[in-house]
């Protein structure tokens, strides 16, 4: 099965850098996915990790290490329509021997930035 | 190039009603894949289809079924609508489920059902 682990909440101030664990164990793994979501609205992809190491766009990073089932988000210079759910997904075959893949999501990380 | 559309945007039910629910992926996607999101249980996969066939399905009831055309849109129905399943009905489209990057999934505006 698959089991992917994020707090529930979290709060940062306006202009500081906050950090988002996500934990995961997937029977196999073809990269990780960061979502956003802001209240009422779908999710819009930030950033996808395959290989271990860090990943910059801007403001935002996202970093895996396979080995450890492990990845973190981190934002910069946080502004206030920086709150939003963020979601972990890792893409995973959908089942053992199967030529295509499934995203399982955890449940995502409500992030408040206050002033 | 336009984006997921999903229609309608909200819609009202009750208990014991079926409803069917519409996206249409981005131009050149091929694969649809639904999901229903609910506060307590986050986003849950229902099914994925690609070229028109169901390839994988998620955990829920017979009720949840869903088909794709040969333009790739999609539709999902459920059955006999019971109260817990008002939620936000989500689909996201790609390019091919067979991995890699240019398989990022990216997700239309959402249906949100009430059941009453």
């Amino acid at each position: 099965g698959q089991n992917i682990d994020q707090p529930t909440e979290m709060t940062a101030t306006e202009g500081a850098i906050v950090q988002i664990n996500c934990t995961y164990q997937t029977s196999g793994f073809n990269g990780l996915f960061w979502y956003q979501q802001h209240a009422g609205e779908a999710p819009t992809f930030l950033s996808y990790n395959v290989l271990d190491g860090l990943e910059e766009k801007g403001r935002f990073s996202s970093f895996l290490s396979r080995s450890k089932g492990y990845s973190y988000l981190l934002l910069k210079e946080l502004q206030m329509k920086d709150s939003a759910s963020y979601l972990c997904a890792v893409r995973a075959p959908a089942y053992s021997g199967a030529g295509s893949y499934q995203l399982t999501f955890g449940k995502g990380t409500k992030l408040s930035v206050i002033p | 190039k336009a984006g997921v559309t999903q229609t309608p945007r909200y819609l009202i039910k009750t208990r014991g009603q079926q409803v069917t629910l519409s996206c249409s992926p981005i131009s050149g996607h091929r694969s649809v894949s639904w999901y229903q999101q609910t506060p307590g249980q986050g986003l849950q996969f229902l099914f994925e289809y690609f070229s028109e066939t169901q390839r994988n399905k998620g955990n829920f009831p017979g009720r949840f079924s869903g088909r794709q055309f040969s333009n790739s849109r999609s539709e999902m129905n459920v059955s006999t609508l019971e109260l817990g399943d008002s939620a936000l009905y989500l689909c996201a489209s790609s390019w091919t489920t067979s991995g890699g990057g240019s398989d990022t999934q990216y997700f239309g505006p959402g249906t949100r059902l009430t059941v009453l």
